[in-house]
């Protein structure tokens, strides 16, 4: 298994610009997050997904959008870049249940100047 | 609104040394607990996950408590060595939410 995989690893945008932060997961869960995470800070939760056509915002989901048409894939869209989005975004998967442990993906580091 | 704190920040330790990263959070009602070891530029690895009706869990060197009616976790590292140098993040779930809520995260640096 892969797990979870994230492209791209690195992107610059300027600001104004669109992109998609791509995230797929091999391990059939139907949990899917993404997280910020921004220098000296813990990770911040943007949106999130609990099966295929199912989302929800998260902590601080303004500026973002997501998908999730089928179980493995759950990307997040950044129509306009601002400089407050320079950040390290990281997507995450777990299985059902209440307990079972989430699993990261290398993360995408992106700067918007 | 659950809050996750970390203490110290930064630890620097010499090689050899047992050492303890804390963790306390605020709302006690966890579903468990998990804690991550992040080196730099790198993402997250699971490390430990404590359900919230264990009182701990252990990996190789590695040894994490959970006092729920207290709200603090600990993590016990064992003869640290130079490779256990990265920022150790501890996150709960909640019962009443479906993400984890992280702490700022500890930066430890063991020196050979």
């Amino acid at each position: 298994n892969a797990g979870v995989t994230q492209t791209p690893k690195f992107r610059i945008l300027k600001i104004g610009q669109s992109m998609t932060l791509q995230c797929t997961q091999d391990m059939n869960h139907n949990y899917m997050y993404w997280y910020r995470q921004d220098p000296g800070m813990g990770l911040k939760l943007i949106y999130y997904s609990v099966g295929a056509g199912i989302t929800d915002k998260g902590e601080v989901p303004n500026g973002y959008n997501v998908s999730r048409s089928t179980t493995e894939d759950f990307p997040l869209r950044l129509e306009l870049a601002a400089p407050s989005q320079t950040s390290v975004y990281f997507c995450a998967s777990r299985s059902g249940g209440a307990g079972y442990e989430q699993f990261f993906g290398p993360g995408t580091r992106l700067t918007v100047l | 609104k659950q809050e996750v704190t970390q203490i110290p920040a930064a630890l620097s330790v010499p090689e050899g040394e047992n050492l303890v990263l804390n963790c306390s959070f605020t709302d006690s009602a966890i579903y468990n607990l998990q804690w991550f070891r992040q080196d730099p530029g790198k993402g997250l690895t699971s490390l430990l996950l404590i359900q919230s009706s264990q009182r701990e869990q252990t990996s190789g060197r590695l040894n994490a408590s959970l006092d729920k009616s207290s709200g603090r976790s600990t993590l016990y590292i064992a003869a640290s060595q130079p490779g256990d140098s990265a920022t150790y993040l501890c996150a709960v779930k909640n019962q009443a939410g479906t993400a984890l809520i992280f702490g700022k995260g500890t930066t430890l640096s063991v020196s050979s």
